[in-house]
């Protein structure tokens, strides 16, 4: 099992491009979560799906952020048009739901907008 | 009421020695009480969880105890060694919730001295 898998690791952008982060997660988890991870803030929850839909997107920043899920293998986070303060570390992770067998973390996307 | 307040935010420890991090929330729906720890560049991986039905739950050098009526639980490491060395999250997440996700601390950095 090759865990949960992000890409691209680290981001380099312009104020005012497009990002998208990219997520694939552990084969059978049926649940997606997005964090973003500042020194400030810890780890914030953005958004999360239950079998590919969203269940709750209270912790999206702004109208600027938006995710997917098109099927159970596959989602992204997109920031347009990201801004300086979008500079944090974004980390995805998969879980079995209803079952507290905890999250499954991947590696992260370092995101700088400059 | 979503919050979980972690402290000490930062703590150095002799090789040897029981580090202690402490975690209180408020929302009593919460009965899953799980501890990450997070290595640099990495993802927080899932080190130990309790649920409210007792009172402490150890695995190898780690501890967690759990205080229901303070709404309190804390993470104990016995013999802390260099590799402890980390930041270790707590988080809390509801039950009876139609798809609930993990709510963290905001972190602790450990620093165990050799």
């Amino acid at each position: 099992d090759a865990g949960v898998i992000q890409s691209p690791r680290h981001e380099v952008t312009e104020m005012g491009q497009e990002v998208t982060l990219r997520c694939k997660p552990i084969s059978g988890h049926n649940s997606l979560f997005w964090y973003r991870q500042t020194m400030m803030r810890g780890l914030e929850l953005l958004i999360y799906f239950n079998n590919n839909v969203p269940i709750d997107d209270s912790g999206m920043p702004e109208d600027r952020f938006s995710a997917k899920m098109p099927n159970a293998s596959f989602s992204t986070l997109k920031i347009q048009p990201s801004e300086p303060r979008d500079s944090a570390v974004y980390f995805c992770a998969s879980s079995l739901r209803n079952l507290h067998d905890g999250y499954t973390f991947g590696s992260g996307t370092r995101l700088t907008v400059v | 009421q979503q919050q979980v307040k972690q402290s000490p935010q930062s703590l150095i420890v002799q090789k040897g020695g029981i580090p202690i991090i402490n975690c209180a929330y408020e929302n009593t729906a919460f009965d899953y009480f799980p501890w990450y720890q997070q290595f640099p560049g990495k993802g927080p991986a899932l080190l130990i969880a309790i649920r409210p039905d007792v009172s402490e739950k150890k695995e190898g050098r780690f501890t967690i105890s759990f205080n229901k009526s303070a709404k309190q639980f804390s993470l104990h490491i016995m013999d802390s060694q260099p590799g402890d060395s980390a930041t270790y999250f707590c988080a809390a997440r509801g039950a009876n919730q139609a798809g609930t996700a993990l709510i963290f601390g905001k972190g602790t950095t450990l620093s165990v001295s050799s």
